[in-house]
């Protein structure tokens, strides 16, 4: 079965600082991986996702998030953080096989912004 | 596209009284979820549908839960009778079922049982 660690529970950054959140997958194969983003109130919105080919990959929002297999990450990043990113942000994983849509989630990082 | 349609945005009840929830998929998409979403446990698949059939049913927490999903474009989550511990956000996500995995949230119902 696969899982999803998002080792960071809280990080607070600078406005106009970088910014980088962690995630570890575990999976038996490639996964599929998510990016997704959670504003207070709100639903989750996909920010970005990674299926094959290229390991790094653009997202909404000036978001980028690079695969690498060797270490079973997919770190989320952003060169410049706005106010309006403060959020919570959840990666998840699914499985590669045609016919099993489910997505294991991780518990989120909440992202706090300071002026 | 409407996106994910939930109904109501928020609830409150009394203890012991039957909850329901609903939700309408974005139209064309073929698997629909319901999650439940709390501070303690985080986000929770409680399960999920294919075609309207249920596939997975293995987060739903106890028998006072229930889903169906009469057709294509309506789900409903039921509990039974409600207690507190099931105050919490509960969200439906649609997806079109071509591999692509992208689930897409409704914007949440917030349930409180006092």
């Amino acid at each position: 079965a696969q899982s999803v660690t998002q080792p960071d529970i809280h990080i607070t950054v600078s406005e106009g600082a970088s910014l980088e959140l962690r995630c570890n997958y575990s999976y038996g194969a490639t996964p599929y991986l998510f990016w997704y983003v959670q504003s207070p109130g709100q639903g989750l919105q996909l920010l970005l996702k990674y299926f094959s080919g290229d390991t790094l990959v653009q997202g909404i929002k000036g978001f980028e998030a690079e695969f690498k297999r060797s270490q079973s990450s997919f770190n989320l990043r952003k060169p410049s953080v706005h106010w309006s990113d403060a959020a919570e942000y959840f990666c998840a994983v699914g499985q590669s096989n045609f016919g099993n849509e489910k997505l294991t989630f991780g518990t989120g990082t909440r992202l706090t912004i300071i002026p | 596209d409407a996106g994910v349609i939930q109904s109501p945005r928020h609830e409150v009840t009394e203890m012991g009284q039957e909850v329901t929830l609903r939700c309408k998929p974005i139209s064309g998409h073929d698997y629909l979820f319901w999650y439940r979403q709390t501070m303690m446990r985080g986000l929770e698949l409680l399960i999920y549908f294919n075609n309207n059939v249920p596939i997975d049913d293995s987060g739903m927490p106890e028998d006072r839960f229930s889903a169906k999903m009469p057709n294509a474009s309506f789900s409903t989550l039921k509990i039974q009778p409600s207690e507190p511990r099931d105050s919490a956000v509960y969200f439906c996500a649609s997806t079109r079922g071509t591999g692509d995995h992208e689930q897409y949230f409704g914007p949440g119902t917030r349930l409180t049982v006092t």
